[in-house]
C-alpha cells in the first residue's frame, strides 16, 4: 500500500534555531516529491519539488533532500522564523500514470519568540 | 495573477442541510480536485475534474458529488449533512492532467455543521 509517513508529529523550536522534518514513503513507481507550508486555516503552497534523480532543492532558507534509495526526504528549515509556523505536508506523486497524489498527515511546526 | 478561489470562505450548516461549494481555478488551468482536511485525518481526496469530466474520486459516501463547467469552474455538492462533515474542503488547480504540473491550492472553505 503506497504510504507517506510523517515525523515528528508535532515541533516547537526557539526563533533562530534550526530544524530538520522528516518524510518516509512507501510510493512506487515514484514520481515526485513535494513540500508544501500551510498556514492555519489556509491552503498548502508549495515550497519544492524533486523528481527521482534530484537530491537536494533549495527555497530560501527551506532546504529539501531527497534520496530515492531509502526512499527518505526531509526538509530543513534555517535560522527559524516566527512566520515559519505552519503545518509541513509531504506529498508523493505516483508514477505509473495514476495521476495519484499520496499526501503525508503533515509536521505542525511552532517557533517561539 | 490571479490564484485558486474558493466561496464561501466559511459556512455554518445544520445536520441534514445541503451545501454548495465553488472554486475558480487558475486561468488557463483544466484541472481541478477538491480535497478534505480534517486535524485527525490530513488531506483526504475527493475527486478530481479534468475537462469536464470527473477522472479520479476517493473513498467517499455518494453524498459527496461535484462537476465542472465549460470555464474550468468547478462545485462541490454535499447532501444531507452530517456533523462528521465538518472540515476544511480545499480546491487545488493544476494547468494539465499528470503529477508533474503540481497543484495549487485555495485557501478552502470552512464548513461547520452543527
Amino acid at each position: 500500500k503506497n504510504q507517506v509517513e510523517q515525523s515528528p508529529q508535532s515541533l516547537i523550536i526557539l526563533e533562530g534555531k534550526n530544524c530538520t522534518l522528516q518524510c518516509n514513503y512507501t510510493v512506487s513507481p515514484f514520481s515526485n516529491l513535494r513540500w508544501y507550508k500551510q498556514d492555519t486555516g489556509r491552503g498548502p503552497v508549495s515550497l519544492t519539488i524533486m523528481t527521482f534523480s534530484e537530491n537536494t532543492k533549495s527555497n530560501g532558507r527551506y532546504t529539501a533532500t531527497l534520496d530515492a534509495d531509502t526512499k527518505q526526504s526531509s526538509l530543513h528549515i534555517t535560522a527559524s522564523q516566527l512566520s515559519d509556523s505552519a503545518s509541513y505536508i509531504c506529498v508523493v506523486s505516483e508514477g505509473s500514470g495514476t495521476y495519484k497524489y499520496i499526501f503525508g498527515t503533515g509536521t505542525r511546526l511552532k517557533v517561539l519568540a | 495573477k490571479a490564484g485558486v478561489t474558493q466561496t464561501p470562505r466559511y459556512l455554518i450548516k445544520t445536520r441534514g442541510q445541503q451545501v454548495t461549494l465553488s472554486c475558480s481555478p487558475i486561468s488557463g488551468h483544466r484541472s481541478v480536485s477538491w480535497y478534505q482536511q480534517t486535524p485527525g485525518q490530513g488531506l483526504q481526496f475527493l475527486f478530481e475534474y479534468f475537462s469536464e469530466t470527473q477522472r479520479n474520486k476517493g473513498n467517499f459516501p455518494g453524498r459527496f458529488s461535484g462537476r465542472q463547467f465549460s470555464n474550468s469552474r468547478s462545485e462541490m455538492n454535499v447532501s444531507t449533512l452530517e456533523l462528521g462533515d465538518s472540515a476544511l474542503y480545499l480546491c487545488a488547480s493544476q494547468k494539465g492532467q499528470g503529477v508533474n504540473y503540481g497543484y495549487t491550492f485555495g485557501s478552502g472553505t470552512r464548513l461547520t455543521v452543527v
